[in-house]
């Protein structure tokens, strides 16, 4: 129940294309569901967040759409650049902290754009 | 805002000594921080989570004795791996979360790259 399936596990994209990583997830308790972007040999940065209450989340040009009923949430960078090449991870957990505080992490999606 | 940093960058280490690796929220008060240990290519596995002035709680499997965690302020934190040995050669990083901060938003540090010979 505490898993955090993440898929592609790599992702080759053109420049000006839609990135799309989808993540599952299994305990009905969670309600908090970020995304991060890692580059190499650096920490993962936050990159947009969801709850529940709401379907989808837009930042710029990166989109959060959620599922709650199939418990799956997914990532779509719009106009994908080379500049996004990176790992993303998506995570689950308690929006609140607490027992359900600590953030399960999906395996990770090596995303490469191609000019 | 929410700035956190980590020190040492990276630290290559003789096999039996120990190592300390310090993590600070630079801009904001962390009720919690976590440590993590990353592999290459990767996910990131929690190590344990410490709340400032209490004992650390680890995940099943991690050593709290080798893996020694203090959290002796609201902006500090510190891993110090003792006795390290080859196979504790890793990516180390920290998280910490907002104190009063209504989400369980973790801001991460740009890690410590362990190296044990």
């Amino acid at each position: 129940q505490q898993q955090v399936k993440q898929s592609p596990q790599s992702l080759i994209v053109q420049k000006g294309g839609i990135s799309i990583i989808n993540c599952a997830y299994e305990n009905t308790a969670f309600d908090y569901f970020p995304w991060y972007q890692q580059f190499p040999g650096k920490g993962p940065a936050l990159l947009i967040a969801i709850r529940p209450d709401v379907s989808e989340k837009k930042e710029g040009r990166f989109t959060i759409s959620f599922n709650k009923s199939a418990k799956q949430f997914s990532l779509h960078i719009m106009d994908s650049q080379p500049g996004d090449s990176a790992t993303y991870f998506c995570a689950a957990g308690g929006v609140y902290g607490g027992s359900q505080g600590n953030l399960i992490f999906g395996k990770g999606t090596k995303l490469s754009v191609k000019p | 805002g929410a700035v956190v940093s980590q020190h040492p960058s990276w630290v290559i280490c003789k096999s039996g000594t120990s190592v300390k690796i310090e993590c600070r929220s630079l801009d904001f008060q962390a009720t919690t921080m976590f440590w993590y240990r990353q592999f290459p290519k990767q996910s990131l596995m929690l190590m344990a989570t410490s709340n400032e002035g209490s004992k650390a709680t680890y995940e099943q499997g991690v050593e709290k004795d080798k893996f020694l965690i203090n959290h002796a302020s609201l902006t500090l934190s510190t891993l110090t791996v003792t006795s390290a040995h080859p196979e504790d050669s890793s990516f180390y990083i920290c998280s910490a979360r907002r104190l009063a901060h209504l989400y369980n938003e973790q801001f991460f540090g740009p890690g410590t790259r362990l190296t044990v010979l």
